[in-house]
Parts: C-alpha cells; sequence; structure tokens
C-alpha cells in the first residue's frame, strides 16, 4: 500500500548547520508530496509541497525536490536557526477508488538545534 | 480565515466513558478530515467528508467511533466506551479543492486521556 518512510530521529544541529532530512515513499500514479512542521505545542503547519516531477517546494529557506526516479522527497535548509527546532513530517496525498482522498503521513522526524 | 479550531483542547475520561470533540473549519472550505495521531507517530486518517456525506472510513475507525457533519460545516467525533488504546491527539484538518489550493489546513488537536 501507500506509505512515507522518513530518516529516524533526533537530529540535533549547531545553528547554522546544513540540514537534510530524508523522506522516501511509495504509492501508485504520481502523488503530491508535502512536509509539514509541528512546533512545540502547535498543530500541523504546511511547510512546503511539490505536485509532479521534478518540482521544487520551497518556504522559509527550506527546500524539497519531487524526484520520481527515486521516489524521494528530501527536506534540506542550507542554515539552520534554532527556531526551526520542531517536528517534521512528511506526507503524500492519494485519492482512493472511492473518489476521497487522504494524507499518508511518515513518522516525523524531530530536530533540534542548538545555539 | 480564522483557521481550523477543535474543541476542547484537552480531555481527560475515565475507561468506559463516551467522549465527543468537535471541529469548526475554516469557513467555505467543503473537505473535512479526521486523523489519529499517537506519541511519536505521524497522524494516521480515520475518515472524510466532502460537505455533508462521510465519503471514506479508515479500518482504524471501528464501530466505537462515529463521526458527522450534519450541515456541512462543523463536525464532531464521538468514542463510545472508551479504552486506555484510545489515548491519543485528535486532528481535523479541511481544504478547498480550488486550483492550486487543496493543500488540507489543520486544527490544534484535542489531546484525549483515558485513564
Amino acid at each position: 500500500g501507500d506509505s512515507v518512510t522518513q530518516m529516524e530521529g533526533p537530529v540535533t544541529l549547531s545553528e547554522e548547520a546544513f540540514l537534510t532530512i530524508n523522506c522516501t515513499y511509495t504509492a501508485t500514479g504520481y502523488p503530491s508530496l508535502f512536509w509539514y512542521v509541528q512546533y512545540p505545542g502547535e498543530g500541523l503547519q504546511l511547510l512546503l509541497k511539490a505536485t509532479k516531477a521534478d518540482d521544487k517546494g520551497s518556504n522559509k529557506g527550506f527546500e524539497a525536490t519531487y524526484r520520481k526516479e527515486t521516489t524521494s522527497f528530501h527536506l534540506e535548509k542550507g542554515s539552520v536557526q534554532v527556531s526551526d527546532s520542531a517536528v517534521y513530517f512528511c506526507a503524500l496525498r492519494i485519492r482512493t477508488q472511492g473518489g476521497s482522498e487522504k494524507l499518508v503521513f511518515g513518522k516525523g522526524t524531530k530536530l533540534t538545534v542548538n545555539p | 480565515d480564522t483557521g481550523v479550531s477543535q474543541n476542547p483542547r484537552h480531555k481527560i475520561t475515565k475507561r468506559g466513558q463516551n467522549v465527543t470533540f468537535r471541529c469548526d473549519p475554516i469557513s467555505e472550505h467543503n473537505r473535512l478530515y479526521w486523523y489519529r495521531q499517537t506519541l511519536g507517530q505521524g497522524p494516521e486518517f480515520l475518515t472524510y467528508f466532502q460537505n455533508e456525506a462521510q465519503l471514506e472510513k479508515s479500518r482504524l475507525l471501528s464501530d466505537r467511533f462515529s463521526a458527522e457533519r450534519p450541515k456541512g460545516s462543523f463536525s464532531t467525533l464521538e468514542i463510545q466506551r472508551t479504552e486506555q488504546g484510545d489515548s491519543a491527539m485528535y486532528l481535523c484538518a479541511s481544504s478547498y479543492p480550488t486550483t492550486g489550493k487543496y493543500e488540507q489546513y489543520f486544527g490544534p488537536g484535542t489531546r484525549l486521556t483515558v485513564t
């Protein structure tokens, strides 16, 4: 079935370090791909998205490219800040045969950035 | 938009009791979703509404769970005869499928603790 596998955490970095969080997926067809972020005590917020192969989503210095050949959507940021400390979720959006839709999430990767 | 709201934010109940949660989606969003998130895991899809019609239910939604969206606006999720395994964060999301704006917006969640 459809699934998302993302890099297990926790990940601890120093401020200004480079960040990569790996995400690969298994899906039939061509799903849309998302990264969501969950700050402590808050709900999920959409960080970025990509809807087709080779699309690059970007927001707040984060980027991810939809790679169909490797079924991947890795999240990157060139220079992390303490305020980026959060849990990051990779997700794919699929349509079901019944005409509905849903998001399938990875388990999440907790990022801690130290000053 | 005022965002997706959920009430209550926290609920502690004793095993065997019934609980009901409410979700108010972003106004004019005709699609509404419920997810469950347990500690250390990503959200898992429970059910999906398009307007007032419930179009999809996950196998996770046992017969103790029921969701409604009577007028296509707010939704309720009821759990009967709660069990300790029901302890989780229950998330609601909404979306409106205009071009390029199909992403789901999440509420802050209701944290349920069953003692």
